[in-house]
């Protein structure tokens, strides 16, 4: 079983480049989600999503895009990486065909911006 | 802003001892759900409560819920080395998950 796979699981960006991280996941899940991971922090919610084809901000959206074009993949986009951006970024999976659901992560990709 | 807050921040304790964490939230809540996360690893669901559930309990896991209070206690008992981990609460309000800043527990055999 596979669940989330989330491609890379490092990299090192210059700022101003450009870059896009990768997530897929196989469990059929409707909500998808993007959480940035600074030390000392918490996961604090990027970008999230119920379907295909819909999108929603969290908690620290400014800098990053997304995208939801099939049920199982939802990259994350830095347009202009900056310094700020340097974290290790989660992104997860839930069902919400149930009441209630949990999440399920992936192994995480750390990103730094020099 | 974080929509948690775990305390304490840092927690060690001996091999058999239980182990205490306690989270605060903001907002009306769905559900209270705790994650656990290995250095360096994703998190790990460990145990959900519901918001008309104020007691639930999994093999050595106690999680309790006063959302008069908007808290949520976790209790970990005859902790393990293996315990050792950070661990997270999650409220999540519609789908709209935040978590807190974890206790970072360490357990000494």
């Amino acid at each position: 079983n596979a669940g989330v796979t989330q491609t890379p699981k490092f990299q090192v960006l210059k700022t101003g480049q450009s870059m896009t991280l990768q997530c897929a996941q196989d469990m059929n899940h409707e909500y998808m989600s993007w959480y940035r991971q600074d030390p000392g922090m918490g996961l604090r919610l990027i970008h999230y999503s119920v379907g295909a084809g819909i999108t929603d901000q969290g908690e620290v959206p400014n800098g990053y895009n997304v995208s939801r074009s099939t049920t199982e993949d939802f990259p994350l986009r830095l347009l202009s990486a900056a310094p700020s951006q340097t974290s290790v970024y989660f992104c997860a999976s839930m069902g919400l065909a149930g009441a209630v659901g949990e999440l399920f992560f992936g192994e995480g990709s750390r990103l730094t911006v020099l | 802003s974080q929509q948690g807050e775990e305390d304490p921040q840092a927690l060690s304790i001996q091999e058999g001892e239980n182990a205490t964490m306690n989270c605060s939230y903001k907002t009306s809540i769905n559900n209270l759900q705790w994650y656990r996360q290995n250095s360096g690893r994703g998190l790990v669901h460990l145990i959900l409560i519901r918001s008309n559930e104020r007691e639930k309990h999994s093999g050595r896991l106690r999680v309790t819920l006063d959302t008069s209070k908007k808290s949520s206690s976790l209790l970990i008992t005859a902790s393990r080395a293996a315990d050792t981990a950070s661990y997270f609460c999650a409220s999540d309000n519609n789908n709209d998950m935040r978590f807190g800043a974890g206790t970072r527990l360490t357990v000494k055999p």
